[in-house]
């Protein structure tokens, strides 16, 4: 069985600042991916980043970067000089041949 | 298209109605998925397509729902005799092939659905 856990509901940050989002999940697959996906207002949903599981070095997108311990089964994602257009739910998602997403993290950047 | 289009963007129905809601995916992705995201909470699997045909099934609620898609593109979600817990907002993705490998999902900007 897969599930996702993303245990921060809520989350707030000033602007210019890092905040990290966490995010812990389970799976009996060896290979897989993780993601994750920003919805703002909008309600459209906007990939944020992606990580393979085979792939040690962590991935990085500009202001955004993960944390992927595999061992833990932890994917966090670190958002650096946050800006006010990140706030925004944030979730993060598994998929092997599945796809399961986390109850998401409302993250808001304050000026 | 250039990207993933639903419709309408907001549907008010009675209960007991019948409604469709539709996703026209990114051309050329054979894959397709819908889910269901309740007020405030994380998104429900509903169900996926791959080409035409509808290998899982497995999160469609209750016999009420139902989908199809034609000519491997566009989809249509079917909610009989709706009911109010049914309101929620319906999102729709695609992606190039199902599977592990490759498959991000691009997401249209949902359904929302209120059952009075």
């Amino acid at each position: 069985a897969q599930t996702v856990t993303q245990s921060q509901p809520e989350m707030s940050v000033q602007e210019a600042e890092t905040v990290t989002l966490s995010c812990t999940y389970d799976t009996s697959e060896s290979n897989y991916y993780l993601f994750w996906y920003k919805q703002p207002p909008s309600r459209q949903m906007i990939l944020v980043i992606r990580q393979e599981a085979y792939k040690q070095q962590n991935a990085t997108e500009n202001r955004f970067s993960v944390n992927f311990q595999k061992a833990a089964k932890s994917f966090s994602l670190k958002i650096s000089d946050s800006q006010l257009g990140d706030t925004a739910m944030y979730f993060c998602a598994l998929v092997d041949n599945d796809m399961r997403f986390g109850a998401g993290t409302r993250l808001t950047v304050k000026p | 298209g250039a990207g993933v289009s639903q419709s309408p963007s907001n549907k008010v129905t009675e209960k007991g109605k019948d409604v469709e809601l539709r996703c026209d995916p990114i051309s050329g992705h054979t894959a397709l998925y819908w889910y269901r995201q309740s007020l405030g909470q994380g998104l429900e699997f509903l169900i996926y397509f791959q080409g035409n045909s509808a290998p899982d099934k497995s999160g469609l609620p209750s016999d009420r729902f139902s989908a199809e898609r034609t000519g491997g593109s566009v989809s249509t979600l079917t909610i009989q005799r709706t009911q109010q817990e049914d309101s929620a907002v319906y999102l729709c993705a695609s992606s190039e092939r199902q599977g592990a490998f490759g498959n991000i999902q691009y997401f249209g900007a949902g359904t929302r659905l209120s059952v009075l």
